[in-house]
């Protein structure tokens, strides 16, 4: 049982660069969520999907686009990458949407910007 | 002041003995609260959830809900090496998930 897949695990990209963090999950959740994780700041909400067809900017949006391509896949995307960008990138699904259903997460990604 | 403050420890009990863990929050309306535990390099995992107040046992587990005071509290009964971890609060209110910055709990033989 696979829950939340994200892709790639580790990355490291050069100032500027763009790239694309991948997230599915099969449990047939409505709304999914993208987090970051830095030293001593604790989880940071990034962008959110309360349903397919629907994003809205979470805590610290600057500088990340999403896109929820169906029910399954919600992707983030960094266009112009800042070494301030440096963390782990967590994606997390949830059943019912924000209220009483808790979230589960991927593994993560661990991304560096040099 | 943080929507949902933790602190941050290190906690340090022995094997065996009863880890207490605290959280407060400053919404009163938040209405829904989670206990997930993260080991290092690891994703977050969820271990209680919470809606009302009073306790709710899970195993060695119990979490307990103090809406008028606003704070969250984890008891670990018997606490195992296996349990050293970081443990985050998250509280929901209105629109979003908000969590604390975690407490590290080192659980030593």
């Amino acid at each position: 049982n696979a829950g939340v897949t994200q892709t790639p695990k580790f990355q490291v990209l050069k100032t500027g660069q763009s790239m694309t963090l991948q997230c599915a999950q099969d449990m047939n959740h409505n709304s999914m969520y993208w987090y970051r994780q830095d030293p001593g700041m604790g989880l940071r909400l990034i962008y959110y999907s309360a349903s397919e067809g629907t994003t809205d900017k979470g805590e610290v949006p600057n500088g990340y686009n999403v896109s929820r391509l169906n029910k399954r896949e919600f992707s983030l995307r960094l266009e112009s990458a800042a070494p301030s960008q440096t963390s782990v990138y967590f994606c997390a699904s949830t059943g019912g949407g924000w209220g009483n259903q808790p979230q589960h997460f991927g593994d993560g990604t661990r991304l560096s910007i040099l | 002041q943080k929507e949902v403050e933790q602190n941050s420890g290190p906690l340090s009990v022995p094997e065996g003995a009863i880890a207490s863990l605290n959280c407060t929050y400053s919404d009163r309306v938040s209405q829904s609260f989670f206990w997930y535990r993260q080991y290092s390099g690891k994703s977050p995992e969820l271990i209680m959830s919470i809606y009302s107040n009073g306790d709710k046992e899970d195993g060695r587990f119990t979490a307990q809900l103090n809406k008028a005071s606003q704070y969250v509290s984890l008891l670990i009964r018997d606490s195992q090496p296996s349990d050293s971890a970081t443990y985050l609060c998250a509280v929901y209110n209105t629109d979003k998930l908000i969590f604390g910055t975690g407490t590290r709990l080192q659980v030593f033989p």
